[in-house]
């Protein structure tokens, strides 16, 4: 099975900052890593997929990198409404599998 | 505006069955694969297990395989997941997505395996 590994398992940011957040495969996975964002009590919401694209109707401050084994999530300039958990997962290889998530607070 | 909206979630005993649906509206079910997805009480997600847009690929996770059922009804635009021999680590939230890259994703159903 594929392992994500996110990093950091959480953090902590003042209103303004870039925050970024790290997933590694334990294998190459071309292009195949979605990024979802999930609010405390909320289902988890797509926030991008193919690594880089952004989903339909997720604001432009949320931005994807990465390929084969190393991928980013940015977020510039951070708001309270983004506090929640973030999780990568991998869809090249069945089992698909996630991340084990970021926790974003506000400092 | 694509709506995902999953039923049939709720308490049962260890050993016992539920099944889940997930009532899909606001595009062409019959041409996505769906995923269903847990998650347990102050844990991450969980993939359980994918169907083909003609339920002809079908896959699951170790964790149910030979306890739950995947299969889909695409004139009536449903996901199910029928799960049988529930553990208490089963307890969790259940959701549907839709693609194996859950572009959309309901709002889950609480299933709690309790005596």
């Amino acid at each position: 099975d594929i392992q994500m590994t996110q990093s950091p398992s959480s953090l902590s940011a003042s209103v303004g900052d870039r925050v970024t957040i790290t997933c590694r495969a334990s294998q190459g996975i071309g292009n195949y890593l979605a990024w979802f964002q999930q609010k405390p009590g909320k289902a988890p919401k797509s926030l991008i997929y193919g690594a880089s694209s952004l989903q339909s109707g997720v604001p432009s401050k949320f931005s994807g990198s990465g390929s084969g084994t190393d991928f980013t999530l940015t977020i510039r300039s951070l708001q309270p409404e983004d506090i929640g958990t973030y999780y990568c997962q991998q869809y090249n290889y069945y089992p698909l599998t996630f991340g084990g998530g970021t926790k974003v607070e506000i400092k | 505006e694509v709506h995902l909206v999953e039923s049939g979630g709720g308490l049962v005993q260890p050993g016992g069955s539920l099944r889940l649906s997930c009532a899909a509206s606001g595009f062409t079910f019959s041409g996505y694969e769906m995923i269903w997805v847990r998650q347990a009480p102050g844990k991450g997600l969980e993939w359980l297990s994918y169907i083909s847009s003609t339920d002809n690929t079908i896959y699951y996770a170790d964790s149910v395989k030979g306890r739950f059922t995947i299969s889909r009804d695409n004139a009536e635009n449903s996901l199910f997941l029928q799960m049988n021999s529930l553990r208490s680590d089963d307890t969790g939230v259940y959701y549907c997505a839709r693609g194996y890259e859950a572009s959309y994703w309901g709002q889950g159903t609480l299933v709690i395996v309790s005596s």
